[in-house]
């Protein structure tokens, strides 16, 4: 069975730009969750999706959004990068959402210039 | 929100050698779980623990809800154990959150 699969897993952008970084979940789980990792910290709640609805937004700009679509894949959108958003960005896969244990996926590297 | 504290930050051990690594919690949760991450950023689970026991092979952990902590216990301890162990909570009656996660355990076994 397919685990959680993000891509890209490397991105390099120039401070100003936007980006998109996509997530699949794993077959039948309806919650996607996006969280930041900068070095050296533990991950970071960036959104939590749940049939394609917010259900919850951590402590993050409003340059960051996200989308959950039909098929429960999602987007994170950064837009106006700056070097700070450099991390390492995770999804997390849960069956519901709340309670439910969560698998991450191997992550997208974002640089920053 | 709540906060999640994790100890030792540093751990460096000898193969084969036993070790816990204990997370604090500050509030009760209704989720809590401990990965591994790995040297290419993936996140692995270990366990899915909100309260009581679990055993997989070499390692084991224990979660008591009422005191708000969590034991992770690996023994016999081999080079492919190193890296960052992360304990993450989820907070009951706060919502959509997320995980909640310390700052980690970074473990090193020697050969």
């Amino acid at each position: 069975d397919a685990g959680v699969t993000q891509s890209p897993t490397h991105l390099i952008k120039t401070r100003g730009q936007q980006v998109t970084l996509r997530c699949s979940p794993i077959s039948g789980h309806k919650s996607v969750s996006w969280y930041q990792q900068v070095l050296g910290q533990g991950p970071q709640f960036i959104f939590q999706y749940y049939e394609k609805e917010e259900r919850g937004r951590g402590n993050f700009p409003d340059r960051f959004s996200a989308r959950q679509f039909p098929n429960y894949s999602s987007e994170l959108n950064v837009n106006a990068l700056l070097l700070g958003d450099s991390a390492l960005y995770l999804c997390a896969s849960s069956l519901y959402g709340q309670s439910t244990e969560a698998f991450f996926g191997q992550g997208t590297r974002l640089t920053v210039v | 929100g709540i906060q999640v504290e994790q100890s030792p930050p540093d751990l460096i051990l000898q193969e084969g050698a036993n070790s816990t690594l204990r997370c604090n919690f500050s509030d009760s949760v209704n989720n809590l779980q401990w990965f591994h991450q790995n040297p290419w950023g993936q996140l692995i689970n270990l366990f899915y623990i909100p309260s009581g026991t679990k055993q997989n092979g070499r390692l084991s952990a224990t979660t008591v809800a009422t005191e708000r902590y969590s034991l992770l216990y690996i023994s016999s301890s081999q080079t492919t154990d190193s890296g960052v162990y992360f304990c993450a909570v989820e907070e009951t009656g706060g919502g959509a959150d997320g995980l909640t996660f310390g700052k980690g355990t970074h473990l090193i076994i020697q050969p």
